[in-house]
């Protein structure tokens, strides 16, 4: 079965200075990997995803994460922080492969970017 | 915004009615899905669906029933609510599988069962 971590629950940072959200995955064979914001009493809305190709990926928000597959992980990156970032940040994988598949998440990283 | 309605949007109900969400899309994805979220825990598959009349239980299916008669409408039912099914249901698109396939999310509904 596959698996996500987010091995934090908050990540803090000031308005101007880069961020990055950790991700690391566990799945059997290649991944399929997401990344997700939810806002405040809001669902989630799609920022990015590694099917394959270039390990790094650029979304939207000037959002972008790099795949690798080594260390198993797919951080979540921005050069430079907005205060409007501040928000839940989901990462999630799905296994490449025939047949249907879910997509299981993470529990998910609280941003919170100060002025 | 992807094209999904949820409703009700908001709902309190007591310990052991039944309770009904709905979902519908203008997308006319094949794939629906409903997830749990609660805090600590992320989101979670409820019950997922590939077509009308075709469902399968996802990873906390206990408690939960759906139903698809058409493509364009995804029904959650809680048969006898708890109050350990406090949570917001959000309701999912996607054109075909996870394999890959973007999974598009709606605004969620807040139910509390008191």
């Amino acid at each position: 079965a596959q698996s996500v971590a987010q091995p934090e629950d908050q990540v803090n940072v000031a308005e101007g200075n880069p961020l990055t959200v950790k991700c690391t995955y566990s799945v059997s064979g290649n991944p399929y990997l997401f990344w997700y914001v939810q806002y405040p009493n809001r669902g989630l809305q799609f920022l990015l995803k590694y099917i394959t190709g270039d390990n790094l990926v650029k979304g939207s928000y000037g959002f972008e994460a790099e795949f690798n597959k080594s260390q198993t992980s797919f951080h979540l990156k921005k050069p430079s922080a907005l205060v409007s970032d501040s928000a839940l940040y989901f990462c999630a994988v799905s296994p490449e492969g025939d047949g249907y598949s879910t997509l299981t998440f993470g529990k998910g990283t609280m941003l919170l970017v100060s002025p | 915004d992807a094209g999904i309605t949820q409703s009700p949007r908001h709902k309190v109900t007591e310990t052991g009615t039944p309770v009904t969400l709905r979902c519908h899309q203008t997308e006319n994805h094949r794939y629906m899905y409903w997830y749990r979220q609660d805090p600590g825990h992320g989101l979670r598959l409820i019950h997922y669906s590939y077509g009308v009349k075709d469902t399968d239980k996802g990873e906390v299916s206990d408690g939960y029933s759906v139903s698809r008669s058409k493509t364009e409408d995804f029904l959650l039912t809680l048969e006898s609510a708890t109050s350990s099914q406090t949570s917001v249901y959000f309701c999912a698109i996607s054109e075909e599988g996870a394999r890959g396939n973007t999974i598009y999310f709606g605004e969620g509904s807040w139910l509390t069962v008191v």
